[in-house]
């Protein structure tokens, strides 16, 4: 099973501020990783496939990259609707994994 | 517009049986495979099974957790998926989500998901 490991766990930021999420994968996965938001009390949202590819209805501010075992999302000029959880998945091997998740809080 | 919505939440014994339902919309859902997620609470995400669509086969994949108590299937002509989930134990307790699972015979990105519907397994 691949494990996918976030990093922050947790990061409190201020509106416009630049944010940067890791996921790590314990083996490479090429790039077939995707990103979500789960804001509180709504369920998750896609808003990245394959590493970087956007999706219609995201706001351009969103942005992924990375390949192999080491991946990004990118959200530039943080606003108050983006305090959520982030998830990244992985669709290489079955079973499909999670990273546990990066919970932001806006100051 | 492309939506699934659950069904089928349910407070449940340890040892108890409940089937949870996924209906599709807005999209050819006979096209697509099915993937369940649940999010025990104040946890993270985690897979539990996935059924192809009928093009590839309609078999089914499930998370080590579960298997051999949980079954998933469908009903292409009522746009509909089923998890039914036997010998129920308390760590299954979480909201289950549906989702299309845009993969064929592999999974691949989730999109959309549904609201979710609670299971709480205790006595």
């Amino acid at each position: 099973e691949i494990v996918l490991t976030q990093s922050p766990d947790f990061q409190s930021v201020t509106p416009k501020e630049k944010v940067t999420i890791t996921c790590r994968a314990s083996q490479s996965i090429g790039f077939t990783i995707h990103w979500y938001q789960q804001r509180p009390g709504q369920s998750p949202k896609l808003l990245i496939k394959y590493a970087s590819q956007s999706i219609s209805g995201v706001p351009s501010r969103f942005s992924g990259s990375g390949s192999g075992t080491e991946f990004t999302l990118t959200i530039n000029s943080l606003e108050a609707e983006d305090a959520a959880t982030y998830f990244c998945h992985q669709s290489a091997t079955f079973p499909p994994t999670f990273g546990q998740g990066t919970k932001l809080e806006i100051k | 517009e492309v939506q699934v919505a659950e069904s089928g939440g349910d407070l449940v014994q340890p040892g108890g049986s409940l089937r949870l339902s996924c209906i599709g919309s807005g999209f050819t859902f006979g096209d697509y495979a099915v993937s369940w997620v649940r999010q025990a609470p104040g946890k993270g995400l985690e897979w539990v099974g996935f059924i192809r669509s009928k093009d590839y086969g309609g078999t089914t994949e499930y998370a080590a957790s579960v298997k051999g108590r949980f079954n998933i299937s469908r009903d292409d002509s009522k746009s509909i998926a089923y998890v039914e989930m036997n010998g129920l134990k308390i760590e299954d307790t979480a909201v289950y989500y549906c989702t299309r699972d845009r993969g064929s015979y592999y999974g691949d990105w989730l999109d959309p998901w549904g609201r979710g519907t609670r299971v709480i397994v205790s006595s």
